[in-house]
């Protein structure tokens, strides 16, 4: 079975700055989908971000972007001029594009934002 | 459609009692999933459909786990004889294809 690791349990930033999120995985296929999810206390988790594996383009999104290393299996989540209403755990996900029949968590980032 | 729907959004239980859970998905979507989530750790899968066909269960899930999706539609999670270390939280999710898959706000359970 795929892994996904996310070895900063809680991270934090100061309004405005800019914080990288880490992500590993580890895989045998070459085609799969990986994802940043973004789920704020007692709220349902939301999309945030997310990289198809065959594209080496890094993923954009507004404020979010990811930096997709394939050969090395990581995919980290930078957030630049960071909000208040960023704060959250952040979930790294991987999805097979052959089999797809679910998709693997990392354990999460908890991530807090100083004003 | 507003999203992928759950109910109830929280529930006790007494210990050895079951339960059910509801999940209705954002209606064009064709897979369907179950999760549950415990404090602090990511979302762990329980069982997926394809449509109306459960198409993967989790070996860790115990037998008194069910799931079904009739007619494709909605889905419900049942747990059987619930013991306390089935308190969690039980996220449903729904995709379109292989495509990301969009979360409902989850059921909390829990069991005394």
């Amino acid at each position: 079975a795929q892994t996904v690791t996310q070895s900063q349990p809680e991270m934090s930033v100061q309004e405005a700055e800019t914080v990288t999120l880490s992500c590993t995985y580890d895989t045998s296929e070459s085609d799969y989908y990986l994802f940043w999810y973004k789920q704020p206390p007692s709220r349902q988790m939301i999309l945030v971000i997310r990289q198809e594996a065959y594209k080496q383009q890094n993923a954009t999104e507004n404020r979010f972007s990811v930096n997709f290393q394939k050969a090395a299996k990581s995919f980290s989540l930078k957030i630049s001029d960071s909000q208040l209403g960023d704060a959250a755990m952040y979930f790294c996900a991987y999805r097979s594009a052959s089999t797809g029949n679910q998709f693997y968590f990392g354990t999460g980032t908890s991530l807090t934002v100083i004003p | 459609d507003t999203g992928v729907s759950q109910n109830p959004r929280h529930k006790i239980t007494k210990r050895g009692q079951n339960v059910t859970f509801r999940c209705d998905p954002i209606s064009e979507h064709n897979r369907l999933y179950w999760y549950r989530q415990t404090l602090g750790q990511g979302p762990e899968f329980l069982t997926y459909f394809q449509n109306e066909a459960q198409l993967e269960k989790s070996r860790l899930l115990s037998d008194r786990f069910s799931a079904e999706r009739p007619k494709g539609s909605f889905s419900t999670l049942e747990i059987q004889r619930t013991e306390q270390g089935d308190s969690a939280m039980y996220l449903c999710a729904s995709s379109l294809g292989q495509f990301e898959a969009f979360f409902g706000q989850g059921t909390r359970l829990t069991v005394v």
